[in-house]
């Protein structure tokens, strides 16, 4: 199985700053059949399911801020937000879709304002 | 536009079953593959299970394989988890989620998520 390790666990960070969240695969979710890294970031916020942020490590999903990026490799990826707003608040999670139908998530990141 | 909602949930003692419906809308439920997660309690996010678009391919996390099934009837735009042989640690928010590849038999992102139905399994 593919384990996806989230760090930190919990970040705290002032409004207006950049906020970066990281998430390691245990092996390659890079594919050789499509050149695309099986990556997605959602976002949780309190009492809410997940949404989609970003697919393909770095594709923003259609109405998701553009403060919002994905990058990385075919092992390491990062989720940054830069000038952070307050409705950011939330647990945000990776997850990899590379070995489907099998999925895996990450441990998620708990993002608060400092 | 896209809507699920689930339902079924409740209080359910240990070796009994449940069943969860997900009621799809907004889309052409025929063409994607359906997902089920779970959170437990203050915990995080568990893939649990994944029926394909025709409904004929179903794939299980370890830790329910054997005891959950689950089924898509694209007639009536829902989709189904039966749970039996029900234990505690199943206790979860279970969420159903679009597959957002749609169009056929691939597999890819959740871009739609339930709003969830609290299962709790306690004597």
């Amino acid at each position: 199985d593919i384990v996806m390790t989230q760090s930190p666990d919990s970040l705290a960070v002032s409004l207006g700053e950049r906020a970066t969240i990281n998430c390691k695969s245990s092996q390659s979710i890079l594919s050789s059949s499509n050149n695309k890294k099986h990556l997605a970031w959602y976002q949780q916020k309190p009492g809410h399911p997940p949404k989609l942020l970003i697919y393909w490590a770095s594709t923003r999903e259609s109405g998701v801020p553009d403060r919002f990026s994905g990058s990385g490799s075919g092992t390491d990826f990062t989720l940054t937000i830069t000038s952070l707003q307050a409705e950011d608040v939330a647990v945000y999670y990776c997850q990899q879709y590379y070995s489907t139908p099998l999925y895996t998530f990450g441990q998620g990141t708990k993002l608060e304002i400092k | 536009q896209v809507q699920l909602v689930e339902s079924g949930g409740g209080v359910v003692q240990p070796g009994r079953s449940l069943r969860l419906s997900c009621a799809a809308s907004g889309f052409t439920f025929s063409n994607f593959a359906m997902h089920w997660v779970r959170q437990a309690p203050g915990k995080g996010l568990e893939w649990v299970t994944v029926v394909s678009y025709d409904g004929n391919n179903k794939y299980y996390a370890d830790s329910v394989k054997g005891r959950f099934i689950i089924s898509k009837d694209n007639s009536k735009s829902t989709l189904y988890l039966q749970m039996n042989s029900l234990r505690p640690e199943d206790t979860a928010t279970y969420y159903c989620a679009r597959d957002g590849c749609g169009g056929g038999d691939c597999y890819g992102a959740f871009d739609y998520w339930g709003q969830g139905t609290l299962v709790t399994v306690s004597s």
